[in-house]
């Protein structure tokens, strides 16, 4: 399967901080992404849809202007946590896919786990 | 977005067949039917998908019924490594978005 990797994998932060977590496609073209946040014994929960070169579009709930989403290129898109609070504490995880191509199938990075202090 | 319906968790013996299933009574006739898994502080790994006929391959094997209300993922020899929730989930081939629900966990003893 395709593979895709997320960096840091883990991250401790202040209070108050930005963290950016960068989601990469390793070898395909990831004309979508999406970012998930799932917190612990629970499902993951869709934040945000983005394609590249535009505007993500954000799920009911989310705060556009707290996880702020770049799509860049095709094998990048980061997503930062804007004045990171506890509550934000949780398991991100990223997943891509290819239109058109054999990749029709979300395929997701590893997860980056944010603690905030 | 069509809803499915797992059990919460299931038990297996390690080597032994596992039968996880799945019902989707409201899929519509677009909707294809998709078997992710998740490790312990892993991302979701993709097993298998199919829309009306079995498929099979080096994971995992789904059988759909006829009217396509259920689905089961079947393991055909499990082991320790394929301890994991796993999800079953309902894509219409139009939104590539994936709605998760709370998924089976999968235990497996030695």
């Amino acid at each position: 399967g395709a593979v895709v990797s997320q960096h840091p994998s883990w991250v401790i932060c202040k209070s108050g901080t930005s963290v950016k977590i960068e989601c990469r496609s390793l070898d395909f073209q990831a004309t979508t992404m999406f970012w998930y946040r799932q917190f612990p014994k629970q499902s993951l929960m869709l934040m945000a849809t983005s394609n590249e070169g535009s505007k993500a579009t954000y799920e009911q709930g989310v705060e556009k202007d707290k996880f702020l989403i770049n799509h860049a290129s095709l094998t990048l898109s980061t997503l930062t946590v804007t004045s990171a609070h506890p509550e934000d504490s949780s398991f991100y995880i990223c997943s891509g896919i290819s239109h058109g191509g054999i990749q029709e199938t979300q395929y997701f990075g590893p997860g980056t786990r944010l603690l905030v202090l | 977005d069509a809803k499915t319906t797992q059990p919460n968790s299931m038990e297996s013996n390690e080597e032994e067949p596992v039968h996880l299933p799945c019902n989707h009574s409201t899929i519509s006739g677009t909707d294809y039917i998709h078997w992710y898994r998740q490790l312990p502080s892993q991302g979701p790994e993709y097993v298998i998908h199919g829309l009306t006929s079995n498929v099979n391959n080096r994971m995992a094997s789904l059988a759909i019924a006829e009217d396509r209300k259920s689905s089961t993922l079947i393991l055909h020899r499990a082991t320790l490594r394929d301890a994991a929730v796993y999800y079953c989930i309902l894509r219409d081939e139009s939104n590539y978005q994936l709605i998760w629900g709370a998924g089976t966990k999968l235990i497996i003893k030695p």
